[in-house]
Order: structure tokens, then C-alpha cells, then sequence
């Protein structure tokens, strides 16, 4: 049981825009702390996508935007492309654990 | 370029210890945190440890608190990460990645990561 909460999978066909949210408590999104969004392709490590909800790393395209209102945090992916199936995770940091949580991931499938 | 190569991992008893060793090269070691992170077969991302830039302040995940200890040579620009006691709920990729602040921080994340070295606890 993940203590950040995600959809396990999303699909949306080339083109298309798809939304993938991220949820915690109190003591991790709750409580302010920054979250950041990884992607991982099969077989090969996590690579950070987003951070600090919103801001992208070099070299990551514009289509992918974190965005966070009063109740949520979530990644989307606009026009959709093939490369991007992989799957997502998103990442805070708990007070209570001292530590990174972690989202179970949300598998996205290009359909 | 930031490079973090791991090395270590392989087959071992459950009870037996083994290593996981993290070389960086491409920055300023000594001046970033670090973390261990890892993900049993087909299953998510899991925090393991994490140690400051200089080694002073370290945190671990309850399910391997007491049995593993995080250390870092700042001199030799390598992370290590010695597992005890190993279980076999511990088998698992394990990686480490680079924290861009040099403490633990509500910000912290890995902005740069190894490629993973695979740990097997078996009999």
C-alpha cells in the first residue's frame, strides 16, 4: 500500500490529453511539501519529469505540465505520442517517515 | 555529465550481507545528498535510505531500519550501501540518486539516478 495515492493505469490514443492524479495526507502533500513526477520506461530507471509540482527538466518536452489546486496534484500529457507509454510515479516527502513517499505508479498505455 | 554507475548486486543466502556500491562522477559530490531507492519485480518505487552531503545526518525506511546502513566516501566520489540480514522481501533493483539539495528538505527529490543493480535473496 503506496502512501501517495495514483490511478494504476491511464489510455489515450496519439494525440489525445490524459490526466494523471496524485494524492496524500497531512503529513506529505497536505502538509506543503514539494511533488515531483518520474517517468520510467520499461527497463530502465526512473527519470524525473516534474518537479516542485510544475517546473520541467532540461530537455523534457513541453507536453508534459504538473499542475496543483487547493485538492489535488496531478501530471498531464498532452498530445500524446508513443514514447511516452511508461509508467509515471509521483514522489514527495513525509514528516512523519523522514523519507520520500512514493505513489503506487500509473501505467500509461498509448493506445 | 552527471553519472552515477552502480555496482554489487547479485544472488544471496537470506541471513547473508552484501554491498551496493554507487560511484558519481560529473559533479561535486561532496557538496549533494543522496538516496537509495528500490522496486521488487513488477512492483512500484520504494524509499530505502538517505544520507546528507557529509554523511552526518542519514534516514531509513522502517522495513530496513536497523539492518541497513548508508555511508558515502566523499574522497572517492562513491555511495555505499551495506544490507544485513537480508530477507527475501528484499529482493529488488536498487538505485541510488542524487538529492540536488545537500540535506533533507520538503523540496527533495533525484534529479539524477544510477541505472539499477538487481538483488536476489535466496536459498
Amino acid at each position: 500500500q503506496s502512501v501517495l495515492t495514483q490511478p494504476p493505469s491511464v489510455s489515450g490514443a496519439p494525440g489525445q490529453r490524459v490526466t494523471i492524479s496524485c494524492t496524500g495526507s497531512s503529513s506529505n502533500i497536505g502538509a506543503g511539501y514539494d511533488v515531483h513526477w518520474y517517468q520510467q520506461l520499461p527497463g530502465t530507471a526512473p527519470k524525473l519529469h516534474i518537479y516542485g509540482y510544475r517546473n520541467r527538466p532540461s530537455g523534457v518536452p513541453d507536453r508534459f505540465s504538473g499542475f496543483k489546486s487547493d485538492t489535488s496534484v496531478s501530471l498531464v500529457i498532452s498530445g500524446l505520442q508513443a514514447e511516452d507509454e511508461a509508467d509515471y510515479y509521483c514522489q514527495s516527502y513525509d514528516s512523519s517517515l523522514s523519507g520520500w513517499v512514493f505513489g503506487g505508479g500509473t501505467k500509461l498505455t498509448v493506445l | 555529465q552527471v553519472q552515477l554507475v552502480q555496482s554489487g548486486g547479485g544472488v544471496v543466502q537470506p541471513g547473508r550481507s552484501l554491498r551496493l556500491s554507487c560511484a558519481a562522477s560529473g559533479f561535486s559530490f561532496s557538496s549533494y545528498a543522496l538516496h537509495w531507492v528500490r522496486q521488487a519485480p513488477g512492483k512500484g518505487l520504494e524509499w530505502v535510505a538517505f544520507i546528507s552531503y557529509d554523511g552526518t545526518n542519514k534516514y531509513y525506511a522502517e522495513s530496513v531500519k536497523g539492518r541497513f546502513t548508508v555511508s558515502r566516501d566523499n574522497s572517492n566520489n562513491t555511495l555505499y550501501l551495506q544490507m544485513d540480514s537480508l530477507r527475501p522481501e528484499d529482493r529488488a533493483v536498487y538505485y541510488c540518486a542524487r538529492d540536488p539539495h545537500w540535506r533533507m528538505t520538503g523540496e527533495t527529490r533525484g534529479d539524477f539516478w544510477g541505472q539499477g543493480t538487481l538483488v536476489t535473496v535466496s536459498s
